[in-house]
């Protein structure tokens, strides 16, 4: 079946420190992926999409590829800030014409040193 | 506008006690899935309701339940209590659902089975 697999944390970074969390997926069809994050006590909130092979995320200084070809969705920040403390999970939306079911990657946690 | 909401926040339950969690989705949306979240599994798909009908399961015994309103708000039951069903539980709702359509998730209600 379809999954998501993404780096394990936690993942320790010094504020300014360029930031990078793998995630690839195995799924049939072309799934859209997603990256969602979940700040301290707090819901999940989309942090960015990407529907189509090539296509390029952004939002908040984040960015992630959909790379078709490896089967990747990788997160990257220039300049990371204390703020961006956080579990951050890579996810994709399976195939289904009925409708919306998300399937995520276990998550990894960030934390980021002033 | 006001986002998706849950209630209760909290909950603390016995083994073998049934619970009824409540999610309002935000105005307009029509789709709202649940998903339950553990240390040890991470997020885990429940259901999905769009148009009060069940559109899309994920693979949880029949324990679990739920039923949609028509004015879209959602609630999802769980019966004879498992302390493996402590978790947070969220509740996410999207415009029609689909493989495009974002997902907007509440803040989750943390149960506690003892």
């Amino acid at each position: 079946g379809n999954s998501v697999t993404q780096m394990e944390g936690p993942v320790t970074l010094s504020e300014e420190a360029f930031l990078t969390i793998n995630c690839t997926y195995t799924a049939t069809g072309y799934p859209s992926l997603f990256w969602y994050v979940q700040y301290p006590g707090e819901g999940l909130q989309l942090l960015l999409k990407a529907t189509k092979a090539d296509d390029k995320g952004s939002n908040k200084g984040f960015e992630a590829t959909y790379r078709k070809e490896t089967t990747s969705f990788h997160l990257e920040k220039g300049s990371v800030q204390v703020s961006d403390s956080a579990v951050y999970f890579c996810a994709l939306s399976d195939k289904n014409k009925r409708g919306d079911k998300i399937i995520f990657g276990k998550g990894t946690r960030l934390h980021i040193l002033p | 506008k006001a986002g998706v909401t849950q209630t209760p926040r909290y909950l603390i339950k016995t083994r073998g006690q049934q619970v009824t969690l409540s999610c309002s989705p935000i105005s307009g949306h029509r789709s709202v899935s649940w998903y339950q979240q553990t240390p040890g599994q991470g997020l885990q798909f429940l259901f999905e309701y769009f148009s009060e009908t069940q559109r899309n399961k994920g693979n949880f015994p029949g324990r679990f339940s739920g039923r949609q309103f028509s004015n879209s708000r959602s609630e999802m039951n769980v019966s004879t209590l498992e302390l493996g069903d402590s978790a947070l539980y969220l509740c996410a709702s999207s415009l029609n659902g689909g493989r495009e359509s974002e997902q907007y998730f509440g803040p989750g209600t943390r149960l506690t089975v003892t």
